[in-house]
């Protein structure tokens, strides 16, 4: 099956810095790739959605100067995370899609619990 | 926009079948997915509908309705393990999935 890695899994980083998350698609090319965050019990929200080579879309009330998000290859899409603060904190998930044949579903990546003091 | 309501909890015994119901209106609709999540962890494909029906996949099933927005998945024979949030999530045909707030299942032996 496809398979979607995060990197980091966990980093904690002072209030003020920035700090950047990798996604990676491993055995598949991703066209188009999401990036959703997720509160303690609470479910996914998505936050962009990033296609390679062009500007990401970014949903209603999400900063895009603050969550900075790059689709440069068919394999790998980051977000940073700039100027962190404590509000920040949550567990991001990014998932990847192929618009080949006829597969509907997203693979998720492990996600990446992010802490800021 | 997007409105997927589903149940907060659900707490069932080890072996019995449990379901969890989703309804949904959306804007744009082309398909139904449920996911399994444990804490801590990234969201795991169950199923995924997108004609009216049962879906059986071993122990799990889904069903869809279109006309009624709703959805619903089943489990059987649950094990201990079952214990996770499972997520109902709907796709308006450009891969972009909306979610439900999922439904924690806690399975007692």
């Amino acid at each position: 099956g496809a398979v979607v890695s995060q990197h980091p899994s966990r980093v904690i980083c002072k209030s003020g810095t920035s700090v950047k998350i990798e996604c990676r698609s491993l055995d598949f090319q991703a066209t188009t790739m999401f990036w959703y965050r997720q509160f303690p019990k609470k479910s996914l929200m998505l936050m962009a959605t990033s296609n390679e080579g062009s500007k990401a879309t970014y949903e209603q009330g999400v900063e895009k100067d603050k969550f900075l998000i790059n689709h440069a290859s068919l394999t790998l899409s980051t977000l940073t995370v700039t100027s962190a603060h404590p509000e920040d904190s949550s567990f991001y998930i990014c998932s990847a899609a192929t618009l080949a044949g006829d597969v509907k579903e997203q693979y998720f990546g492990p996600g990446t619990r992010l802490t800021v003091t | 926009g997007q409105n997927i309501d589903q149940p907060t909890e659900m707490t069932a015994t080890e072996g019995a079948i449990v379901q969890i119901n989703c309804t949904y209106q959306t804007s744009g609709f082309n398909g139904l997915f449920w996911y399994q999540q444990h804490a801590g962890e990234a969201p795991t494909f169950l199923s995924y509908n997108v004609l009216d029906g049962l879906e059986e996949k071993g122990r799990f099933s889904s069903f869809l309705s279109r006309s009624k927005g709703y959805s619903y998945l089943l489990l059987k024979e649950l094990q201990m393990k079952d214990s996770a949030s499972y997520l109902c999530a709907v796709t308006d045909g450009d891969y972009k999935l909306s979610f439900g707030a999922g439904t924690t299942v806690t399975v007692r032996a």
